[in-house]
C-alpha cells in the first residue's frame, strides 16, 4: 500500500545535539512538507519542497534544516539552534501544485 | 490565503448528524475550501474540499453559502471514531502549502 513512513514515532534527544527526523513515500508525490505542532496548537509549517534538490522556508524555519536529494525522501534535522525542539513534528505529502496532503503518523521529539 | 473561524469545540450525540460551522467572510472568488481532520496524536486526514458547490463524497458532506461567506461540514451519522480536531482552511491555488489554524474539538459522546 502507498504511503508516507516516519520514523521513529517517539524520540529522546539531550539539549546541544542536532537530531534528524525521516520523512519516507511511496506514493510519488513531488511535493513534501514538514510541520511543527505543540500542544493544543494548530501546524506551523518548518520546511516544503515542490521538487527534488529545491525547497522553501516555511514559518518557523529557523532552528531547522532540510534535504531533498531524492523525490521519496525529505530528512527534516533539529539543530541545536532551535530553541525549543521539544514538539509533535508531522511531514505531509501531495502531488505538485495539489494540497490533497497525505500525512504521516508523526515523531514525537523530546529533548531532556 | 482568506482566514477561517470556527468554534473551538462542540459535542454530537453517537448516530446523530455533526454540523461543523466555519466562517471565511474574507475569501475570494478563486479561494477553496478545505475540510481536514486529526485524531489525537496522529496526522491530519484529508476529509473534503470545494469551490462554491456543494460536495459529498463517502466520508461527509461540505454546503458553501452561496454568498461562500461561510460553509457547514456534515457528518451525517457521527461515530465515536469521529471524535477529532476538525481543520477548516481556505486554500488559494498558487500558493502551494496549507495554512492550519487550532481548529475545532468534535467530541462525539455514546
Amino acid at each position: 500500500d502507498g504511503g508516507i513512513t516516519q520514523s521513529p514515532k517517539y524520540l529522546f534527544r539531550k539539549e546541544g545535539q542536532n537530531v534528524t527526523l525521516s520523512c519516507e513515500q511511496n506514493l510519488n508525490h513531488d511535493a513534501m512538507y514538514w510541520y511543527r505542532q505543540d500542544p493544543g496548537q494548530g501546524l506551523r509549517l518548518i520546511y516544503y519542497s515542490q521538487i527534488v534538490n529545491d525547497f522553501q522556508k516555511g514559518d518557523i524555519a529557523e532552528g531547522y534544516s532540510v534535504s531533498r536529494e531524492k523525490k521519496e525522501s525529505f530528512p527534516l534535522t533539529v539543530t541545536s539552534a532551535q530553541k525549543n525542539p521539544t514538539a509533535f513534528y508531522l511531514c505531509a505529502s501531495s502531488p505538485r501544485g495539489g494540497v490533497r496532503y497525505t500525512f504521516g503518523s508523526g515523531t514525537r521529539l523530546t529533548v531532556v | 490565503d482568506a482566514k477561517t473561524t470556527q468554534p473551538p469545540s462542540m459535542d454530537c450525540a453517537e448516530g446523530r448528524a455533526a454540523n461543523l460551522p466555519c466562517n471565511h467572510s474574507t475569501i475570494s472568488g478563486n479561494e477553496y475550501v478545505y475540510w481536514y481532520r486529526q485524531i489525537h496524536s496522529q496526522g491530519p486526514q484529508y476529509i473534503i474540499h470545494g469551490l462554491k458547490n456543494n460536495e459529498t463524497n463517502e466520508m461527509a458532506s461540505l454546503i458553501i453559502t452561496e454568498d461562500r461567506k461561510s460553509s457547514t461540514l456534515i457528518l451525517p451519522h457521527a461515530t465515536l471514531r469521529d471524535t477529532a480536531v476538525y481543520y477548516c482552511i481556505a486554500y488559494q491555488g498558487g500558493s502551494e502549502k496549507l495554512v492550519f489554524g487550532k481548529g475545532m474539538k468534535l467530541t462525539v459522546n455514546p
